[in-house]
């Protein structure tokens, strides 16, 4: 595997469910990212990990729980959703958290919620 | 509250043709400028970075940045059917991650 998977790639689950989203990159990279990504609407930044630590939760709702167990793997648990949560959730990384670094997208995990 | 502003098209170029795609940003301080394309159904990937005002050019790909004005624009030279994509300008980048345009759809036809 190279550069930023993400499994599954399609997910349809209920309001009631409890899923967990998974995103692996295999760059050496130390900052990993969460993105969505609804119709019309633009990439919005939804958590930032920098060597395992959170730096950033952009006032998601508390049915999205994140988790970094190590600077490899990245997980979006889910609870509770709503239909409007549907969307196409990217993972992201880069080699750290300068202002410069690329950033690389993983496939992303489209999302519908019933 | 930082923003990124652009026109979602759709841009209609002739194939062969200089497609120009346009970015306005808000955040006087920002630093750092990306443009993704994203094809239909995939994720994004990054086509050029610019940091400096002037031109960056890197083969049929030039960015421009104009930091006083608040403008970045991407110009495809000798545009093929395959540059036929959405095309997402981002800015900022750190620990605040990216921000981004809703993006312009461009159609390169043939």
């Amino acid at each position: 595997e190279t550069g930023v998977t993400q499994t599954p790639r399609h997910l349809v689950m209920g309001m009631t469910n409890k899923k967990s989203l998974k995103c692996e990159q295999h760059l050496g990279h130390n900052a990993m990212y969460w993105y969505k990504q609804s119709a019309k609407k633009p990439l919005e930044l939804m958590f930032v990990y920098n060597f395992k630590e959170q730096t950033e939760n952009n006032s998601v709702p508390s049915r999205f729980s994140p988790e970094c167990p190590n600077s490899s793997h990245l997980f979006l648990h889910l609870h509770t959703l709503q239909p409007e949560d549907s969307a196409l959730y990217l993972c992201a990384s880069s080699q750290d958290q300068g202002l410069q670094e690329t950033q690389y997208f993983g496939p992303g995990t489209r999302l519908l919620v019933l | 509250q930082k923003e990124v502003e652009q026109n979602s098209g759709p841009l209609s170029v002739p194939e062969g043709a200089i497609a120009s795609l346009n970015c306005t940003y808000s955040d006087r301080v920002s630093q750092s400028f990306f443009w993704y394309r994203q094809y239909s159904g995939k994720s994004p990937e990054l086509i050029m970075s610019i940091y400096s005002n002037g031109d960056k050019e890197d083969g049929r790909f030039t960015a421009q940045l104009n930091k006083a004005s608040q403008y970045v624009s991407l110009l495809i030279r000798d545009s093929q059917p395959s540059d036929s994509a959405t095309y997402l300008c981002a800015t900022g980048g750190g620990a605040d991650g990216l921000t981004f345009g809703k993006g312009t759809h461009l159609i390169i036809q043939p």
